[in-house]
């Protein structure tokens, strides 16, 4: 079936420098959506990509939908000890059905 | 509104015992989740519910069952407890564009 790989699994980052982090897959994704969890927390929803090459911003997180649709990356710049946590990806297809999620990059930053 | 609420959020079980994890909404959402995640991994989908009255399998359904009791409240049975079902067990529903909304989560160790 559908699967969605990320890319790296952890990722430690030195404070104040950037990194990215990838979602691949092999056939075409309907809607990517991103979610980050906190650790010891719960995934909460960042943000949902919808078209060919979409872009999307929130403060130092950018978000992109790649031009075939079968891959969106999630890059970081400036990293804060408020970014560690871990990172998925989730493919979503119509309202109410099942998400399709990554196996997640976990971010440890370092001070 | 409090979201998505989960009770217990701990709980420890011997193997062999059996325990309901509740879940409930207040969003009026159609579409309710039961998810798994063992340490360091992602998230499992081991049931769903489109709309209330419908129950569906995920990917790791064995071992579990569901209830639908109305559209606010979706229950998590384990009916005989096995030590390979300690885990963090999130509820979630989902809103207008497929997001979900994740409750705390239940710790659950079977011993």
């Amino acid at each position: 079936g559908q699967q969605v790989m990320q890319i790296p699994q952890y990722q430690h980052v030195q404070e104040g420098e950037d990194f990215t982090t990838y979602c691949n897959s092999s056939t075409t994704l309907s809607n990517i959506q991103w979610y980050k969890q906190r650790p010891g927390g719960h995934p909460v929803f960042l943000i949902q990509l919808v078209k060919s090459g979409e872009v999307k911003k929130q403060k130092r997180l950018t978000f992109q939908f790649g031009e075939a649709k079968k891959n969106s990356s999630l890059h970081i710049t400036a990293t804060q000890t408020t970014d560690v946590g871990t990172y998925f990806c989730a493919e979503s297809k119509a309202a109410g059905n099942k998400l399709t999620f990554g196996g997640g990059t976990r971010v440890l930053v370092k001070p | 509104n409090a979201g998505v609420t989960q009770t217990p959020k701990f709980q420890v079980l011997k193997t062999g015992q059996s325990m309901t994890l509740q879940c409930a909404q207040d969003m009026n959402h159609n579409s309710m989740y039961w998810y798994r995640q063992d340490p360091g991994m992602g998230l499992r989908l081991i049931y769903y519910s489109a709309s209330e009255g419908t129950t569906d399998k995920g990917e790791v359904p064995n071992g579990y069952n569901v209830s639908r009791l109305n559209k606010r409240e979706f229950s998590l049975r384990l009916e005989s407890a096995a030590p390979s079902q300690t885990s963090v067990y999130f509820c979630a529903s989902s809103g207008t564009i497929n997001e979900q909304f994740f409750g705390p989560g239940t710790r659950l160790t079977v011993l």
